[in-house]
């Protein structure tokens, strides 16, 4: 079985300073990790993955994030908040089962202060 | 256009009353998903097809049915709905090729019963 817990669902940072949003997975089965951002009234868009390559895995608008198998974490950064970073972001794992099916996390709002 | 695409994007209906929620893809993947997503709950899966002739249960498929009605098209229905049905309904699709693929979500339609 696999599930995700994401710590604080919402976290506010200062435009400029670090992002961490905080991703802790269980799987019984080799993971694959995914996190995911919702801009208001629209759908999750892929902000990268994790699929046992490199475990620091870089993926779109400067964030990135790393694989810990030691701590079951893969949590998400960015060094220099924009405002365009405000939104929710969820965490997403998925193990080698062949259904490839999701489990998500329940969502962190970033709120980024000017 | 989207990749993904469902219709209606908002929807207001009253309970007891049978709802239909579409979904179509030009992706050409074969998989397909259905979820729901409630604010501190994240997304959940209600329904999942791997392709026209296989259409699997997810975590909470009670009071919703889905269709596949060709390889790019996948409906859900609620048959009477009920007030705590309402929340934001996401179509995805994913690649067949192996584990680890990512899932590719439309914009969502907002769903309120009364």
């Amino acid at each position: 079985a696999q599930s995700v817990t994401q710590l604080g669902s919402h976290v506010s940072v200062s435009e400029g300073a670090l992002v961490l949003l905080r991703c802790n997975y269980s799987s019984s089965v080799p993971p694959y990790l995914f996190w995911y951002v919702q801009y208001p009234n629209q759908g999750l868009q892929l902000l990268l993955k994790y699929t046992s390559a490199a475990t620091l895995v870089k993926g779109i608008n400067g964030f990135e994030a790393e694989f810990k198998k030691s701590e079951t974490s893969f949590h998400l950064t960015k060094p220099s908040a924009h405002m365009s970073d405000a939104a929710e972001y969820f965490c997403a794992v998925s193990g080698q089962t062949g259904a490839n099916n999701l489990f998500f996390g329940t969502g962190t709002r970033l709120t980024v202060i000017p | 256009d989207a990749d993904v695409t469902q219709t209606p994007r908002n929807r207001i209906t009253k309970t007891g009353k049978r709802i239909m929620l579409e979904c179509s893809q030009t992706k050409g993947h074969d998989r397909m998903y259905w979820y729901r997503q409630d604010p501190g709950l994240g997304l959940r899966l209600i329904y999942y097809s791997f392709d026209v002739k296989d259409i699997n249960k997810g975590e909470i498929s009670d009071g919703y049915s889905v269709s596949r009605q060709a390889q790019a098209k996948f409906s859900l229905s609620l048959e009477s709905a009920i007030p705590n049905q309402t929340a934001l309904y996401f179509c995805a699709t994913s690649d067949l090729a192996g584990d680890g693929q990512p899932q590719h979500f439309g914009d969502g339609t907002r769903l309120s019963i009364l």
